[in-house]
């Protein structure tokens, strides 16, 4: 399968515990985008890079929440101490940016991954 | 301000008919693009149409076609021939600046359109 492939699919965890996702993109890809969707509603961004380089961070919900990508290839979103407000779906997506346009795509697409949902008790 | 606004929570479409889910946007900037994505019951987003800001002709895929009007800010999408599968989530997105600086989604809120058989 050459898609976006998130891990794990589905996470429980209590109050106050740290959880780390796993993001791999379409291995051509050099985006990587983080979202985080709450039930009933439309995705949120939260970060994303180019390569290993993070270049949106703000958007963040919070310092608990932090993202790598180490190698320009995976990616993991790491949020400490959890919340019951953090129970959501986790979202990836990756696109290409820049290159040749018959590959990129005349609109940069970015293609999602099937999501982590966390659930926080 | 939203940047994206959906204003029908739910819809119901007969079988085989037509049916047009509204979308209004919200920018300055004069290089933009919007997306349409469906997103089933699994959960899985899924990419259906796209049109660009200067395009100048409304973007279509297969029964999927969008409505622009640019002048009034609105992305409407249009499923011809509705299928029980098309049954889901429907979410209008922004991406803000030109494709090339691949820039982030603005979500709207969300659709959710129900086929009867």
């Amino acid at each position: 399968d050459t898609g976006v492939s998130q891990d794990p699919r589905h996470k429980i965890t209590k109050r106050g515990q740290n959880v780390t996702f796993r993001c791999d993109p379409i291995s051509e890809h050099n985006r990587l985008y983080w979202y985080r969707q709450t039930l009933g509603q439309g995705p949120e961004f939260l970060t994303y890079f180019q390569n290993e380089a993070q270049l949106e961070k703000s958007r963040l919900l919070s310092d608990r929440f932090s993202a790598e990508r180490p190698k320009g290839s995976f990616s993991t979103l790491e949020i400490q101490r959890t919340e019951q407000g953090d129970s959501a779906m986790y979202l990836c997506a990756s696109s290409l940016v820049g290159g040749i346009e018959e590959l990129a795509g005349r609109n940069n697409e970015q293609f999602f991954g099937p999501g982590t949902r966390l659930t926080v008790l | 301000a939203q940047k994206i606004t959906q204003t029908q929570p739910g819809m119901f479409v007969q079988e085989k008919e037509a049916v047009t889910l509204d979308c209004t946007y919200d920018t300055s900037d004069p290089s933009y693009g919007l997306f349409w994505y469906k997103q089933p019951s699994s959960g899985e987003m899924i990419f259906l149409i796209y049109q660009g800001s200067y395009d100048q002709q409304n973007a279509t895929e297969g029964r999927y076609s969008l409505n622009f009007q640019k002048a009034r800010k609105s992305a409407n999408l249009v499923i011809s021939a509705s299928q029980l599968g098309d049954s889901a989530m429907y979410f209008c997105a922004m991406r803000e600046g030109p494709g090339n600086a691949g820039n982030m989604l603005t979500f709207g809120g969300g659709t959710r359109l129900m086929v009867k058989p």
